[in-house]
């Protein structure tokens, strides 16, 4: 069965600092990955997605996500948080074969706070 | 476009009791989901509808939670009858198709307490 694991319930940075939000995923197959932003009383908001194309994905507001297979790992990065990232991060991946095809399976996710 | 739209907001009912969640997918989209959130977890799916046909409810708890997308439109997730493990917050979440390349587009939930 698929999985993923966020290694951090939650992350604090200061305003204009990196941000890494770090995730551990488990497949049999070939993953399709994704990672979704969840502000308080708003739907989720996909930030990025990876199926299998580039390993670098670019995403949007900043974030980009590096897969790796080798560590089975999909970090969140951006290079410089501002105020408004805060929010809950939750890293995905799809159940991508048969017929679950296209069902989501979440992580627990990880609540971003930005200090000012 | 408008997007994924959900009612009630917040729903405080008793145990035991029945409720039921509305949700209005983005127009055009074939593929519709329902979620359940529970605090401190990530979304969990309950069942996935194609059109008007049930693809997955395998995570549905059939004895207390139904479903139905007549007409291949709105939706209906109904609870009968509530327990307090219940509480959570229900997502609504539709996709132009089912496979893993189409996003999903979420609605803002429906907050469900049961006392």
């Amino acid at each position: 069965a698929q999985s993923v694991t966020q290694l951090d319930s939650h992350v604090s940075v200061s305003e204009g600092t990196p941000v890494l939000l770090r995730c551990n995923y488990s497949s049999s197959y070939s993953p399709s990955l994704f990672w979704y932003v969840q502000h308080p009383n708003k739907g989720l908001q996909l930030l990025l997605k990876y199926t299998s194309a580039a390993t670098l994905v670019k995403g949007i507001n900043g974030f980009e996500a590096e897969f790796k297979k080798s560590e089975t790992s999909f970090h969140l990065t951006k290079p410089s948080a501002h105020m408004s990232d805060a929010a809950e991060y939750f890293c995905v991946v799809s159940d991508n074969y048969g017929g679950s095809q296209g069902n989501l399976i979440f992580g627990k996710g990880t609540k971003l706070s930005v200090k000012p | 476009e408008a997007g994924v739209a959900q009612s009630p907001r917040y729903k405080i009912i008793e145990k035991r009791q029945s409720v039921a969640f509305w949700c209005n997918p983005i127009s055009g989209h074939a593929t519709l989901y329902w979620y359940q959130q529970i605090l401190g977890q990530g979304p969990k799916l309950l069942i996935q509808f194609q059109n008007n046909g049930v693809v997955d409810d395998s995570q549905l708890p059939k004895d207390r939670f139904s479903a139905e997308r007549l007409k291949g439109v709105d939706s209906t997730l109904k609870i009968q009858p509530a327990k307090l493990e219940d509480s959570a917050v229900y997502l609504c979440a539709s996709s132009l198709d089912w496979a893993e390349a189409y996003e999903q587009y979420f609605g803002p939930g429906t907050r469900l307490t049961v006392t």
